[in-house]
């Protein structure tokens, strides 16, 4: 069985800071990774994704992920954050299938 | 611009009637997901399709829903009879492998 944990519920960043936004995951099988971007009244938007390659993992608007299989983890960061990363990002995990089990979001919002 | 399309995306509907949802899928995805999305529960997999075949709708309440890919450019999602608890935002996405595109949703609100 696959499943994700995102450690925080609410994450604050003033504008300009570091975002560290914690995913652990549990899976029986070699797992693919997925962060998704859901702006306020919007669809989810892949942020990137991870699927047994290289273990750094960049994607789209200067985000990356670091799969690490010793601590089962892929968190979510960036160097700098802008307002307009203001949003709920979801850490999602497919193991054997392509079923994608959603965590229960991270709600991150920046300060100016 | 391949996107996946969902229609209506917004219903209000009184309990009791029925709904349906639809899902155009990106032109060739052979993969279909429904998750519906809440406050409280946050992103459910209701059921998935691949080739149209259904492979897991473990998720949906049997009695009332039901999924169905009638064509590989059509996928439904109906409630029948409509409850309050189903108000939600439910989600079509496709995908050809591992990354899922997903539909802007239908905002469904039962009264």
């Amino acid at each position: 069985a696959q499943s994700v944990t995102q450690l925080d519920s609410h994450v604050s960043v003033s504008e300009g800071t570091p975002v560290l936004l914690r995913c652990n995951y549990s899976s029986s099988y070699s797992p693919s990774l997925f962060w998704y971007v859901q702006h306020p009244n919007k669809g989810l938007q892949l942020l990137l994704k991870y699927t047994s390659a290289a273990t750094l993992v960049k994607g789209i608007n200067g985000f990356e992920a670091e799969f690490k299989k010793s601590e089962t983890s892929f968190h979510l960061t960036k160097p700098s954050a802008h307002m307009s990363d203001a949003a709920e990002y979801f850490c999602v995990v497919s193991g054997n299938t392509d079923k994608l089990i959603f965590g229960t979001g991270t709600r991150l919002q920046v300060f100016p | 611009d391949a996107r996946v399309t969902q229609t209506p995306r917004h219903k209000v509907t009184e309990m009791g009637q029925e709904v349906t949802m639809r899902c155009q899928p990106i032109l060739g995805h052979n993969t279909v997901f429904w998750y519906r999305q809440t406050m409280m529960q946050g992103l459910e997999l209701l059921a998935y399709f691949r080739n149209r075949a259904p492979l897991d709708d473990s998720g949906m309440p049997k009695d009332r829903f039901s999924a169905e890919m009638p064509d590989a450019t059509l996928a439904t999602l109906k409630i029948q009879p409509s409850e309050p608890r189903d108000s939600a935002v439910y989600f079509c996405a496709s995908s050809l492998g591992f990354e899922a595109f997903f539909g802007q949703g239908t905002r469904l609100t039962v009264v």
